[in-house]
């Protein structure tokens, strides 16, 4: 099976602007999870998506969003960006069902620069 | 909130074992396992559920202490692969499967 795959892999944009990652999961898998990591903070989650509904949501403000297609594919927004929004994406599927702990499997991250 | 991870980082010879652990202030439903290289990815390594099972493949394992809310994962006789960054990750028990969660991360360098 294909692994995860994120595009694009690198990104250079201006404060202000916004960006939109795209990911595409392993087939098969329904749910998605962004996370973003930096240095300082390690991996933080943003989001999880199953059946294009957002399931949960972690402690990031109204400028990161996203969203989940009928094919599982899943792209995350994130406008007026900021210099602290530079970081790498990581986008992660799962077999995970319903409230059920399942492994994930992580694509290989869009690195974002925000000057 | 946040799982804490002990040691932050550390050094090891081939062949040397380790201990790395992973401990929450709240109940825990799980705690996953991953490892990743610098550059790359984080990989799944293993999840353990309440219960207080021990898993393990090759020479890395672990186990999980529901009362104590820790998991130790513990790597055997290291090989130079097994160099990278440990994350934690856990889910609580009052509401499981959501509020994934990362821990920190401990940085493991095998040398030969």
């Amino acid at each position: 099976k294909a692994g995860v795959t994120q595009t694009p892999r690198y990104l250079i944009k201006t404060r202000g602007q916004q960006v939109t990652l795209s990911c595409s999961p392993i087939s098969g898998h329904r749910s998605v999870s962004w996370y973003q990591q930096t240095p300082g903070q390690g991996l933080q989650f943003l989001f999880e998506y199953f059946s294009e509904t957002q399931r949960n949501k972690g402690n990031f403000p109204g400028r990161f969003s996203g969203r989940q297609f009928s094919n599982s594919r899943s792209e995350m927004n994130v406008s007026t960006l900021e210099l602290g929004d530079s970081a790498l994406y990581l986008c992660a599927s799962s077999p995970r069902i319903k409230a059920l702990s399942y492994e994930q499997y992580f694509g290989p991250g869009t690195r974002l620069t925000v000057t | 909130q946040q799982p804490v991870q002990s040691p932050q980082a550390v050094i090891l010879r081939e062949g040397e074992d380790a201990v790395i652990n992973c401990s929450s202030s709240k109940a825990l439903y799980s705690v996953h396992w991953y490892r990743q290289k610098h550059g790359e990815a984080p990989v799944f390594l293993m999840i353990l559920l309440k219960g207080g099972e021990q898993k393990g493949h090759d020479k890395i394992s672990a186990s999980f202490n529901e009362k104590k809310q820790q998991s130790s994962l513990y790597l055997t006789a290291s090989q130079l692969s097994y160099s990278g960054t440990y994350f934690c990750g856990t889910e609580p028990s009052d509401n499981y499967g959501q509020n994934f969660v990362f821990g920190p991360g401990t940085r493991l360098s095998v040398l030969p």
